[in-house]
């Protein structure tokens, strides 16, 4: 059974800060995603990575994928009040049509 | 992207009560359909594994007959809670699986409905 460990798992930070999320694994992934999550709604897509080593850029959000594609980060940049939310990552699939493996999930915070 | 819709988005019932959610892939067609279950501030735990044309695969300590799920075509898996309680309030979200295709690779990419808030009384 693949494991992803992601930490912390509530962070409370103000406005202008930068924040780190880690996602790690003994396991090898495919693919890893990393999706937000609003209060009453589904996750949303953000970005896939799928080679190690890969950084991907989304405005003030940078993702990477460790060399051995075990483990992943987030970085926020002058973190926003809208960048409230739970933050999710994602492991696999493992094959076509089967099952992510997620991690914990990150309660983020982001006070005016 | 690819759209994933829920209905209802959220239902209160009586306890004893059944409740069916519906899940439907709204442009594209989906062989396989996840349903989760989530509590606040939690990352989601997947219940079962809806597979059109055959039986659903559900996760350990998951009540079958408790969860009933059907995968009716390839657009749409239904989720029913029978005899629902109250330890079964919860946010039920189903996600399906697409290609898209990318010059020479297919990537698969998850999508999430938007959810359905269940209140048992």
């Amino acid at each position: 059974t693949q494991l992803l460990e992601q930490s912390p798992q509530f962070l409370s930070i103000q406005e202008g800060e930068n924040l780190t999320v880690y996602c790690n694994s003994s396991s090898v992934f495919s693919s890893l995603q990393w999706y937000r999550q609003e209060p009453g709604e589904g996750p949303v897509l953000l970005v896939t990575v799928v080679t190690g080593g890969e950084v991907k850029k989304l405005k003030r959000l940078t993702f990477q994928f460790g060399d051995a594609r075990k483990d992943s980060s987030l970085h926020i940049t002058a973190a926003q009040p809208g960048d409230t939310g739970l933050y999710l990552c994602a492991g696999g699939p493992e094959t076509s049509g089967s099952r992510l493996t997620f991690g914990e999930g990150t309660q983020l915070t982001v006070n005016p | 992207g690819a759209v994933v819709s829920q209905h209802p988005s959220r239902v209160i019932c009586k306890s004893g009560t059944s409740v069916k959610i519906e899940c439907r892939s709204l442009d594209f067609q989906a062989t396989t359909m996840f349903w989760y279950r989530q509590f606040p501030k939690q990352s989601l735990m997947l219940m079962a594994t809806s597979n059109e044309g055959s039986k659903a695969t559900y996760e350990q300590g998951v009540e079958k007959d408790k969860f009933l799920i059907n995968h009716a075509s390839l657009t749409l898996s239904t989720l029913t809670v029978t005899s629902a309680h109250p330890e079964d309030s919860s946010f039920y979200i189903c996600s399906a699986p697409s290609f898209r295709e990318r010059g020479m690779f297919s990537r698969e990419t998850q999508y999430f409905g938007p959810g359905t808030r269940l209140l048992v009384l």
